[in-house]
């Protein structure tokens, strides 16, 4: 059961380096998000999809791009690596956003920018 | 603006109960979720509340009152691995998660 995998786990980049952090899950979602969590503030959503093709800005996609050319992947990328884009970061699917389907998160991906 | 409000960090003993509450003002609702996240480890499922009152889950319980925009999250017979941070979350208007900060319970022997 593999079901939401991020990869890479860790990465340390130097200021201005670009990356793309990637995301697969095996579950037939339609709906993938990647979010972004630091100390003492929420999961903080920074792109999302909901379906194959399509991508939409959440709540602070400044700095980040992303693209869903496949149902079971998501990739973001970081454009010019910035500091304050240090971060643990999370995928998640999810099969719809109605009714009590929970999203299903990875094991996230701890990132510094030096 | 949107918020939730959860206490930061709650410290209990093994075999007793808390109780986690989560205060939420957002537009709309349309669910609230609790998950629960260990250190270091992705967030996991507990239960989802929609419509008003007590849900359990063997030794986990969540209530609801949309009225006041109030939830909590009820663990009793506390175990050691019940240590972990206890997210709230709720579904607004547009069906997007506003999570709040995490509730970090501290399990004592």
């Amino acid at each position: 059961n593999a079901g939401v995998t991020q990869t890479p786990k860790f990465r340390v980049l130097k200021t201005g380096q670009s990356m793309t952090l990637l995301c697969a899950q095996d579950m037939n979602h339609e709906y993938m998000y990647w979010y972004r969590q630091d100390p003492g503030m929420g999961l903080r959503l920074i792109h999302y999809s909901v379906g194959e093709g399509t991508t939409a800005k959440g709540e602070v996609p400044d700095g980040y791009n992303v693209s869903r050319l496949k149902k079971q992947n998501f990739l973001l990328g970081l454009e010019s690596a910035a500091p304050s884009q240090t971060s643990v970061y999370f995928c998640a699917s999810s099969p719809t956003v109605e009714g009590n389907q929970p999203q299903h998160f990875g094991d996230g991906t701890r990132l510094s920018i030096l | 603006g949107q918020n939730i409000d959860q206490p930061t960090e709650m410290t209990a003993t093994e075999g007793a109960i808390v109780q986690i509450n989560c205060t939420y003002q957002t537009s709309g609702f349309n669910g609230l979720f609790w998950y629960q996240q260990h250190a270091g480890e992705a967030p996991t499922f507990l239960s989802y509340n929609v419509l008003d009152g007590l849900e359990e889950k063997g030794r986990f319980s969540s209530f609801l009152s949309r009225s006041k925009g109030y939830s909590y999250l009820l663990l009793k017979e506390l175990q050691m691995k019940d240590s972990a941070s206890y997210l709230c979350a709720v579904v607004d208007s547009n069906y997007q998660l506003i999570w709040g900060a995490g509730t970090k319970l501290i399990i004592k022997p």
